[in-house]
């Protein structure tokens, strides 16, 4: 299976700054890799595919980069509600795996 | 409006069987890959099964191989995850998945459900 690795696990931050969340894919998976944020309670929300595709009604300050082995996600300029976990997926191949997620928490 | 909610979590004794449901509605639902993702709580998203728009395709995540079934029934628009054999690892928020694209097998997740909760415990 590809395993996913983010960094950093979790990250304080505040509202304003500009944020940079990176995953490595063991192997290359082209640029089949997808962004999720979640928030307590609530089920995950897509905000980028194709590495870099910015989902429909997902705020433009959200960013994806990347392609091969590493990707970047960047909020350009943080709010108050994008403060949750934030995971990559690979759907290259079977399994379809998750990083370990990003917990972004207010300074 | 596209809405996905699944039913059938609960609380059940190490060993036994569960079938999870994730009702669809708002979209074609015959029409798309199906997945189902678990939460254990406290921890990240697990990906554990795939079954394409047709039925005729299914992956499994090697920790439920052998123990997990997923179908579906297009008549219905509905999704299941039978789930056997339960071990108390198995304890988690269990979500239904739609990808994104029609008729796509490798693809990202864009509608999830609230999930429903699978406390395995004697």
């Amino acid at each position: 299976a590809i395993r996913m690795t983010q960094s950093p696990s979790s990250f304080s931050a505040s509202t304003g700054d500009r944020v940079t969340i990176t995953c490595r894919a063991s192997q290359g998976i082209s640029s089949y890799l997808a962004w999720y944020q979640q928030t307590p309670g609530k089920a995950p929300k897509l905000l980028i595919y194709t590495a870099s595709t910015l989902q429909s009604g997902v705020p433009s300050r959200f960013s994806g980069s990347g392609s091969g082995t590493d990707f970047t996600l960047t909020i350009s300029c943080l709010q108050s509600e994008d403060f949750a976990t934030y995971y990559c997926q690979q759907y290259y191949s079977y399994p379809h795996t998750f990083g370990q997620g990003t917990k972004l928490e207010i300074k | 409006q596209v809405h996905l909610v699944e039913s059938g979590g609960g609380v059940v004794q190490p060993g036994r069987s569960l079938t999870l449901s994730c009702a669809a509605s708002g979209f074609t639902f015959s029409s798309y890959g199906m997945h189902w993702v678990r939460q254990a709580p406290g921890k990240g998203l697990e990906w554990v099964a795939f079954i394409s728009f047709d039925g005729s395709n299914k992956y499994y995540a090697d920790s439920v191989k052998g123990r997990f079934t997923i179908s579906r029934d297009n008549s219905k628009n509905t999704l299941f995850l039978l789930v056997n054999s339960l071990r108390p690892e198995d304890t988690a928020v269990y979500y239904c998945a739609k990808d994104l694209n029609s008729y796509a097998y490798n693809d990202a997740f864009d509608i999830w459900g609230q999930g429903t909760m699978v406390t395995v415990s004697s």
